[in-house]
């Protein structure tokens, strides 16, 4: 079965002070590894998409890595409203293509 | 383009009665996913279906059931509600599926 684990669970930034999530997941057949920010009492927003290692993706202060055992999320000079939950999922060929998400990273941007 | 549309927002129900939740996907998506949204618990898969028939379906109780018209629009079903299934639960679209899922808003559902 897939499994993903987001860390840390919870970030607290400094306005301007860089950082990065990690997403580690265990997969048989990644068919695609997904980033998504979601903001309280709303729908997960989609971000970024990544296929295979090596892959890079950027949008605006924002950019995502893919290796063959995790994702990150490197946030560059973050400004307060960056402040969200931040989701890794992934989709497998052998869980029939299954998105399956972790469990996100609380991150928190003060001015 | 008109974004994935979850009515109604919120919902308010009393245990023991069932309610019908409804999604109408982006156009042309013929995917569409529900999950369950509990703060303790995360993101949990409840089903997807694809092209009216029903592709994986998650860990849940036969209470919970779905089902996606011809359209593509789908509706999930909890009936015998418990206080347990007070969550926000979202529906999600794609292309098809392998590709990147976009979420609705989500239906506030509160159990009493």
């Amino acid at each position: 079965e897939d499994q993903v684990t987001q860390s840390p669970e919870a970030l607290r930034l400094q306005e301007g002070e860089s950082s990065s999530l990690n997403c580690s997941y265990t997969v048989s057949g990644l068919r695609g590894l997904f980033w998504y920010r979601q903001d309280p009492g709303k729908g997960p927003e989609f971000l970024f998409t990544l296929y295979s290692a090596g892959e890079e993706k950027e949008k605006e202060r924002l950019k995502a890595t893919l290796t063959k055992k995790e994702s990150f999320l490197h946030i560059t000079a973050p400004k307060p409203e960056d402040s969200a939950t931040y989701l890794c999922a992934v989709r497998s060929g052998g869980s029939n293509y299954k998105l399956t998400f972790g469990k996100g990273t609380l991150l928190t941007v003060n001015p | 383009k008109a974004g994935v549309t979850q009515t109604p927002r919120y919902l308010i129900k009393t245990r023991g009665q069932q309610v019908t939740l409804s999604c109408s996907p982006i156009s042309g998506h013929r995917s569409v996913s529900w999950y369950q949204q509990t703060p303790g618990q995360g993101l949990q898969f409840l089903f997807e279906y694809f092209s009216e028939t029903q592709r994986n379906k998650g860990n849940f109780p036969g209470r919970f059931s779905g089902r996606q018209f011809s359209n593509s629009r789908s509706e999930m079903n909890v009936s015998t509600l418990e206080l347990g299934d007070s969550a926000l639960y979202l529906c999600a679209s794609s292309r098809d599926i392998s590709t990147e899922a976009f979420f609705g808003q989500g239906t506030r559902l509160t159990v009493v």
